[in-house]
């Protein structure tokens, strides 16, 4: 079993709709990243928790310790926001855990 | 602008051979990292260095070397040891240390033999 688990792999969704995309992970994992890959291939850090909400424009990140639960929403999709959704979780050393990814597709 | 360089963005190699990728950052991070993506599966850490002249396996570091003579530089060899190189080779960055210090990454390079 994958220390990091993220559901569902694909999301495809109109235009505007709410987005949510889940991230449950095991115990040792202090932190949880929120990394956002575009098809050019290049990562950009979303966000970086270890307990209740964080919020950036129309992207939201949460997590629940007691639950070993991590959730990212996005608002009034876009288009644009199509891209890989990857969360990761911090084992400590600044060693990270990956989850597979979640591909989101917004069509317009 | 502060960030991260890697090069090339597409490398081939031949059987045989050895190839550097290069990683290149100028936010005077400490800590630097080499991770591997394959299709479909999650980044596995190859490298990982926290301070100059030191550096530690990752969970795939079989085929791999790497050095950390320079704080702005962590190049990765692939050598020919490695049989399936063919992937996406991305670089990152942090504070080590820090508390809630987001990674940056670079573009990655994709690597395919011939």
């Amino acid at each position: 079993k994958n220390e990091v688990e993220q559901s569902p792999q694909n999301l495809t969704a109109q235009e505007g709709e709410f987005i949510t995309i889940n991230c449950s992970y095991s115990v040792g994992i202090s932190a949880l990243h929120w990394l956002q890959q575009h098809p050019g291939g290049g990562i950009v850090s979303l966000f970086m928790l270890s307990s209740g909400k964080k919020k950036h424009g129309r992207l939201i990140a949460t997590i629940n310790i007691q639950e070993k639960h991590s959730s990212l929403h996005i608002t009034a999709s876009h288009p644009r926001d199509s891209a890989v959704y990857i969360c990761a979780g911090e084992q400590g050393a600044q060693k990270l855990v990956f989850g597979q990814g979640t591909r989101l597709t917004i069509n317009p | 602008d502060g960030g991260i360089t890697q090069s090339p963005k597409y490398l081939f190699r031949k059987e045989g051979q050895n190839v550097t990728l290069s990683c290149e950052q100028n936010l005077n991070h400490d800590a630097m990292y080499w991770y591997r993506q394959d299709p479909g599966q999650g980044l596995r850490l190859i490298y990982y260095s926290q301070i100059v002249n030191d550096f530690q396996k990752g969970d795939i570091a079989e085929g791999y070397s790497v050095s950390r003579e320079k704080k702005e530089s962590f190049p990765l060899t692939v050598t020919s040891a490695q049989k399936n190189p063919t992937a996406f080779y991305l670089c990152a960055s942090s504070n080590a240390g820090a508390i809630n210090e987001k990674l940056f990454f670079g573009s990655g390079t994709q690597l395919s033999v011939l």
